[in-house]
């Protein structure tokens, strides 16, 4: 039981190139969730999907897209990346609402020069 | 909109010291509190939760109270230990929905 998986691990782009970041979960659970991380800023959510078949805008969703390829993978798509989109990833995934825990994937950390 | 509010570190202690983290937060309706711990170079993992008004969560020696007449969720732990070393989350979930709101962080430093 691998919990929640992300790749890759390191990322450096340049301004303008795009990229796609995976995750995958295998606990089950209909809800899955991208942030970012930036020093004391704390986690702010970008793109979410309650189930699979549907997703929607967090916090900071410009500059990136998503796809809920199937109940397991969620992905994030950088288009153009911009060094504001210089960061370290979180993928989530929970199985209810108003209470559910939150399992957390190890994390991308992403360059953008 | 719901918003949380946690103390700026970072905090250095000694092993064995007393830590406490606040953390106030702004929410309508009754929301579900957390806390996370995020060691060094991992992913963000649940270290204690309460989903109503005077609930106390606790794990690994760590406690907190949801106090909704003060809106806080401070973390206590009574002597701390170098493997308690990491940032430290608040978070809060709204009545009836999936999303997270984080607090900032803090990182806690624990010496021998």
């Amino acid at each position: 039981n691998a919990g929640v998986t992300q790749t890759p691990k390191f990322q450096v782009l340049k301004t303008g190139q795009s990229m796609t970041l995976q995750c995958a979960q295998d606990m089950n659970h209909n809800s899955m969730y991208w942030y970012r991380q930036d020093p004391g800023m704390g986690l702010r959510l970008i793109y979410y999907s309650a189930s699979e078949g549907t997703t929607d805008k967090g916090e900071v969703p410009n500059g990136y897209n998503v796809s809920r390829l199937n109940k397991r993978e969620f992905s994030l798509r950088l288009e153009s990346a911009a060094p504001s989109q210089t960061s370290v990833y979180f993928c989530a995934s929970s199985d209810r609402r108003g209470g559910g825990e939150q399992y957390f994937g190890p994390g991308t950390r992403l360059t953008v020069t | 909109g719901d918003s949380v509010t946690q103390m700026e570190g970072p905090v250095t202690l000694s092993e064995e010291a007393f830590l406490t983290i606040n953390c106030t937060y702004t929410a309508t309706g009754y929301p579900s509190l957390f806390w996370y711990v995020q060691y060094p170079g991992e992913g963000l993992q649940l270290l204690l939760k309460a989903t109503k008004a005077d609930d106390k969560g606790s794990n690994k020696g760590f406690e907190a109270t949801y106090r909704k007449e003060t809106t806080s969720f401070h973390l206590e732990k009574g002597s701390v230990q170098v493997s308690d070393s990491a940032v430290y989350f608040c978070a809060l979930s709204p009545d009836n929905d999936y999303k997270l709101s984080f607090g900032a962080g803090t990182t806690v430093t624990v010496r021998a």
